[in-house]
């Protein structure tokens, strides 16, 4: 079974920085490309950051794009997402999921992990 | 960044009933970069469709994805009671990935 599990989440101060880690198991993970997914409470799906299965590509949402860095260890099949300089419209939901190939090009997302919430507040 | 705007917002119908959700982007996506997911209260979202129209394992046939260019469109054929969630198209055409904001599906 393909499972993917999430944490690091917690409350940051304005400012502050943050590393997610998503620990995956059930598949070859060197072998996809991985992806972090937003959800501020009540409110919609924002793609943040993906990594392809080796890391040589990379993307950004414009939101996010020099305050976060996405990385992965494929020798712990993990995947990471370190955050700078936290704003309050960064408090959510953060959820890491599975790409369909290697590569960042296919990017429908399965499975989902479960998530870990981020709070940004003084 | 394409833009995705889902219509309706909140669709209200009754078990058995047939759903159709509607996705329109700004911009022409490929067909081959487009995909629907369903998410209910306290979950993670689940992939129902990739391609535009193929189904994820697992994902009943009641469920169908069709479209091209800017509007795309996912079908319940027969709204079972666990359908009622709310569902969020994709395209990853181009980066960034975006989402539509949501249509929720809800018991009448």
């Amino acid at each position: 079974e393909v499972k993917l599990v999430e944490s690091g989440g917690g409350l940051v101060q304005p400012g502050g920085s943050r590393r997610l880690s998503c620990a995956a198991s059930g598949f070859n993970f060197d072998d996809y490309a991985m992806h972090w997914v937003r959800q501020a409470p009540g409110k919609g799906l924002e793609w943040v950051a993906g990594i392809s299965w080796n890391g040589g590509g990379l993307g950004y949402a414009d939101s996010v794009n020099g305050r976060f860095t996405v990385s992965r260890d494929n020798a712990k099949n993990s995947v990471y997402l370190q955050m700078h300089s936290l704003r309050t419209e960064d408090t959510a939901v953060y959820y890491c999921a599975k790409g369909p190939e290697e590569q960042l090009v296919l990017a429908w997302l399965d499975p989902w992990g479960p998530g870990t919430l981020v709070t940004v507040s003084s | 960044e394409i833009v995705l705007t889902q219509s309706p917002g909140t669709l209200s119908l009754s078990p058995g009933e047939r759903a159709t959700l509607s996705c329109r982007a700004s911009q022409s996506v490929g067909s081959s970069y487009f995909a629907w997911y369903q998410q209910k209260p306290g979950q993670a979202p689940r992939l129902l469709i990739y391609g535009t129209s193929n189904r994820a394992t697992g994902i009943p046939d009641r469920f169908s994805g069709s479209g091209s260019g800017t509007d795309f469109t996912l079908t319940i054929s027969r709204l079972a009671p666990e359908d009622f969630a709310v569902y969020y198209c994709q395209q990853y055409d181009r980066s960034p990935r975006t989402f539509g904001q949501g249509t929720k599906v809800e018991i009448k």
